[in-house]
């Protein structure tokens, strides 16, 4: 079965670093991109980055380039999160997403077909 | 950055009606487009793909179309299933964006 899954919830204090991880089995993990999603509650969803885990290629949205590092683990089949100093503003639940890579199409062309279940993220003091 | 507008933010409908949810985007984006569906408390569903692809196991009551700037998500007899958040993604170019959202509710 083709599943990704994510680290459990999450909760921390501002100021706190944190890494959330997702891991991909059943497929070729270096086949496709993985990107990270966030839904802050009751909101949409936004789009935060992506990865190639074959080159680690990444790309950021302007929206969170420098205040998230999205990196992984090929060996394992496994793409990370990470924050080096929490805000309350980052309480939200964050998703990963496979995307096909296609090198002459844009990441998302075929879609995030494939979702994981979700890591809850709670930053209160 | 491309940005994405849906309309509309919300939507009332009965069980049997067609729907049409539209999503444009700030420039062109050819058919580079595609449509989830998430429902409370689930991650998002795929559903279509490069504008009017119908993602596999996908009901055939869902169709997307368009190209360009304007595009449609249609259900062409809702069922109880689908009544949830739709949102549209732009595929042009990274960043990659969403539209905000449009939630259908049972009227």
């Amino acid at each position: 079965e083709v599943q990704l899954v994510q680290s459990g919830a999450e909760v921390k204090k501002p100021g706190e670093s944190l890494k959330i991880s997702c891991k991909g089995s059943g497929y070729s993990f270096t086949s496709y991109w993985i990107g990270w999603v966030r839904q802050m509650p009751g909101k949409g969803l936004e789009w935060m980055g992506i990865i190639y885990p074959g080159d680690s290629d990444t790309r950021y949205s302007p929206s969170f380039q420098g205040q998230v590092t999205i990196s992984a683990d090929k060996s394992i089949s496994t793409a990370y999160l990470q924050w080096s100093s929490l805000k309350a503003s980052d309480t939200a639940m964050y998703y990963c997403a496979r995307s096909l890579r296609v090198t002459t199409l844009s990441p998302f062309y075929y879609g995030m077909d494939v979702w994981g279940q979700g890591t809850t993220v709670t930053v209160s003091s | 950055d491309i940005q994405m507008t849906q309309s509309p933010s919300s939507l009332s409908a009965s069980v049997g009606d067609r729907v049409t949810i539209t999503c444009r985007a700030s420039q062109s984006i050819s058919s580079y487009l595609n449509w989830y569906q998430q429902k409370p408390g689930k991650a998002p569903k795929l559903l279509i793909y490069a504008a009017s692809s119908l993602q596999s196991g996908v009901p055939s009551r869902f169709s997307g179309s368009g190209s360009g700037t304007d595009f449609t998500l249609t259900i062409s007899s809702l069922q109880p299933e689908d009544f949830a958040t739709y949102y549209c993604q732009q595929s042009y170019s990274t960043p990659s964006g969403f539209g905000q959202g449009t939630r259908l509710e049972i009227k």
